[in-house]
């Protein structure tokens, strides 16, 4: 079956435009979540999407960060005005159940940012 | 929230068994134990989780102490496509808004 499906898989862009980070979860799972990830790092939470609930924003590092969920399904993470430090890898990972412990996240192969 | 530690990297023969450590000293009675791997360039893949008992799947299996302060992963029979980077994470189970809290991981680096 279909995963969790991320695009571009590679955005070069050049410092101060905004860029936007699109993410198609598995079909069904309710829960949606963004990180980030540099080089050789863990993942660094951003952003988590329960349904029809209020965001967890939680982990958004500044105000240039903004993510939405259009119909409980696609999601798009968007950065304003980006500065180099914004290079890293963004992933997008789903799951199925509400607040359900111990289900597991499936993400996808992620964004590779590169601001020059 | 509790944290957890791994050695940055282990090595293998393929076909061996390895057993990846994983300390969380501070777990408190409410948090599961995961464990997930990274292939190059990939994203991350759930690999197992646990709470109190010994744990089973077809990819490995999961020894927890009795004490809950440590774990360990245990792969069989390592091939080569089991090199990656595995993270060992604490998820409570009673945090409504829970999320992943990942440290650098173990790189397991296997041998031909």
């Amino acid at each position: 079956g279909a995963g969790v499906s991320q695009s571009p898989s590679n955005k070069v862009t050049e410092k101060g435009k905004d860029v936007e980070l699109r993410c198609d979860p598995i079909s069904g799972h309710t829960a949606l979540y963004w990180y980030r990830q540099s080089l050789g790092q863990g993942l660094e939470f951003l952003i988590y999407f329960q349904g029809n609930s209020a965001p967890d924003k939680s982990g958004l590092p500044s105000d240039r960060f903004s993510a939405e969920r259009t119909g409980g399904s696609v999601s798009t993470l968007t950065i304003q005005r980006t500065q180099q430090e914004d290079s890293a890898v963004y992933l997008c990972a789903s799951s199925s159940g509400d607040r359900v412990v111990g289900q597991p996240q499936h993400f996808g192969d992620g964004t590779r940012l590169s601001i020059l | 929230d509790a944290k957890t530690t791994q050695p940055n990297s282990m090595e293998s023969n393929e076909e061996e068994p390895v057993h990846l450590p994983c300390n969380h000293s501070t777990i408190s009675g409410t948090d599961y134990i995961h464990w997930y791997r990274q292939l190059p360039s990939q994203g991350p893949e759930y690999v197992i989780h646990g709470l109190t008992s010994n744990v089973n799947n077809r990819m490995a299996s999961l020894a927890i102490a009795e004490d809950r302060k440590s774990s360990t992963l245990i792969l069989h029979r390592a091939t080569l496509r089991d090199a990656a980077v595995y993270y060992c994470i604490l998820i409570d189970r009673f945090d409504s808004n829970y999320q992943l809290i990942w440290g650098a991981g173990t790189k397991l680096i296997i041998k031909p």
